[in-house]
């Protein structure tokens, strides 16, 4: 069975601060995606990143960056130089490798970036 | 880009009454979609599967008499929740798959008093 976990309930930083969400999957599948979305409060689904269980190059879009590692089935998400706009709650989630298949989708952590 | 569209984006009903909620694929055909039920202050859970053309698959738990899913096309699914109670009260999204990504619907806000 699949399964994301996100040890981190609530963080809160100060503007400017970095900070790291933390993901860690389990599946049984050689192949798969992972994806990390964020929600703010009004409640819609913004769309971050998808990243192949094959790639396990590191990403940065702006100020965010994903650090995949496949050794430790981890999957983070670090913000650099948070502004208040970021606070949301970030969902990390994982999905099978055919395409037709839901998100598991972690508990989520709320950041709250505080001015 | 392909985009999901859910109406409505809240709804307040009576005890007792139904609601219909649509999850439209707008500029692409979706064979499947899903409909996630999210509690707050809680992850996103998936519900059911509803697929074109055939009836949904409902995962454990989800009574499939109350949560009604009709997927008549292509690009819509609907989503009824019948005779709503307070504890039905909660923030429902759908979620197609595109060629790349699953794209959601904006969620529905229901609250049942």
């Amino acid at each position: 069975a699949q399964k994301v976990t996100q040890a981190q309930t609530e963080i809160s930083v100060v503007e400017k601060e970095d900070v790291t969400l933390d993901c860690v999957y389990e599946t049984r599948d050689t192949t798969y995606y992972l994806f990390w979305y964020k929600q703010p409060p009004s409640g819609e689904l913004v769309f971050l990143i998808r990243r192949n269980s094959f790639d396990e190059q590191n990403e940065i879009s702006g100020r965010y960056s994903w650090n995949f590692q496949k050794s430790t089935s981890s999957f983070n998400f670090t913000i650099t130089a948070s502004q208040v706009v970021d606070s949301a709650v970030y969902f990390c989630a994982l999905s099978e490798w055919s395409g037709n298949t839901p998100l598991v989708f972690g508990k989520g952590t709320r950041l709250s970036v505080i001015a | 880009g392909a985009v999901v569209s859910q109406h409505p984006s809240w709804v307040i009903c009576k005890s007792g009454t139904s609601v219909k909620i649509e999850c439209r694929s707008l500029d692409f055909q979706a064979t499947t979609m899903f409909w996630y039920r999210q509690f707050p202050k809680q992850s996103l859970m998936l519900m059911a599967t509803s697929n074109e053309g055939s009836k949904a698959t409902y995962e454990q738990g989800v009574e499939k008499d109350k949560f009604l899913i009709n997927h008549a096309s292509l690009t819509l699914s609907t989503l009824t929740v019948t005779s709503a109670h307070p504890e039905d009260s909660s923030f429902y999204i759908c979620s197609a798959l595109g060629q790349t990504e699953a794209f959601f619907g904006q969620g529905t806000r229901l609250t049942v008093v």
